[in-house]
């Protein structure tokens, strides 16, 4: 089946640090892809959807100038958390899906857990 | 008012028992319907997709209500290895076909 893998699995940094976190499909060309946050006990929220070659899309509520994306190609989605601080520490998750349409189904890379100092 | 809204929980059940999960939808113009499983710390795995007519799989059965814009998912012959949080989904039918998540519903599946 369709395999999205996330680099890195888990990252702890101090506060003021910028993280980058890696989204690959393997053997599908991800035409769309997501990134979700999940804290403690919460649900997954939508940050933002990107396709390839455009600027993402921002979910109300989501700082584009903190959390900045790029999908630059058909396999790889980046996220960076810039200047990250201890309220940023959550599970992030990247989903992947080939197609812009809404048949396709969605593909999830095992996650990141980010941890802040 | 959420998009998508669960009961927390914890649903605390023997094993062998028969567990139901509700799940309620704003928007109207939602498209399709999915059941997920997330085990802690892990990334959710669809369980399955909802159909208007209802679907069956194993010992799971999913309903859809688009009339009262509610989702349902059954849990039959509960077993220890079902104990998880278990996330509806919905997917607009916007240019983006996003997948918005309802909070969960933790499972604990007792002996």
């Amino acid at each position: 089946g369709a395999v999205v893998s996330q680099h890195p699995s888990r990252v702890i940094c101090k506060s003021g640090t910028s993280v980058k976190i890696e989204c690959r499909s393997l053997d599908f060309q991800a035409t769309t892809m997501f990134w979700y946050r999940q804290f403690p006990k919460q649900s997954l929220m939508l940050m933002a959807t990107s396709n390839e070659g455009s600027k993402a899309t921002y979910e109300q509520g989501v700082e584009k100038d903190k959390f900045l994306i790029n999908h630059a190609s058909l396999t790889l989605s980046t996220l960076t958390v810039t200047s990250a601080h201890p309220e940023d520490s959550s599970f992030y998750i990247c989903s992947a899906r080939s197609g812009s349409g809404g048949g396709q189904p969605q593909h999830f890379g095992d996650g990141t857990r980010l941890s802040i100092l | 008012r959420k998009e998508v809204e669960q009961d927390p929980g914890p649903f605390n059940v023997p094993e062998g028992a028969t567990v139901a999960f509700n799940c309620t939808y704003s928007n109207s113009a939602s498209q399709s319907f999915f059941w997920y499983r997330q085990d802690c710390r892990k990334e959710p795995k669809l369980l399955m997709s909802v159909y208007s007519s209802g679907n069956e799989d194993g010992r799971f059965t999913a309903q859809l209500n688009r009339a009262s814009q509610y989702i349902s998912l059954l849990i039959r012959d509960s077993k220890l290895s079902d104990s998880a949080t278990y996330l509806c989904a919905v997917k607009y039918m916007d240019s983006s076909y996003k997948l918005i998540f309802g909070s969960g519903t933790r499972l604990l599946v007792r002996p």
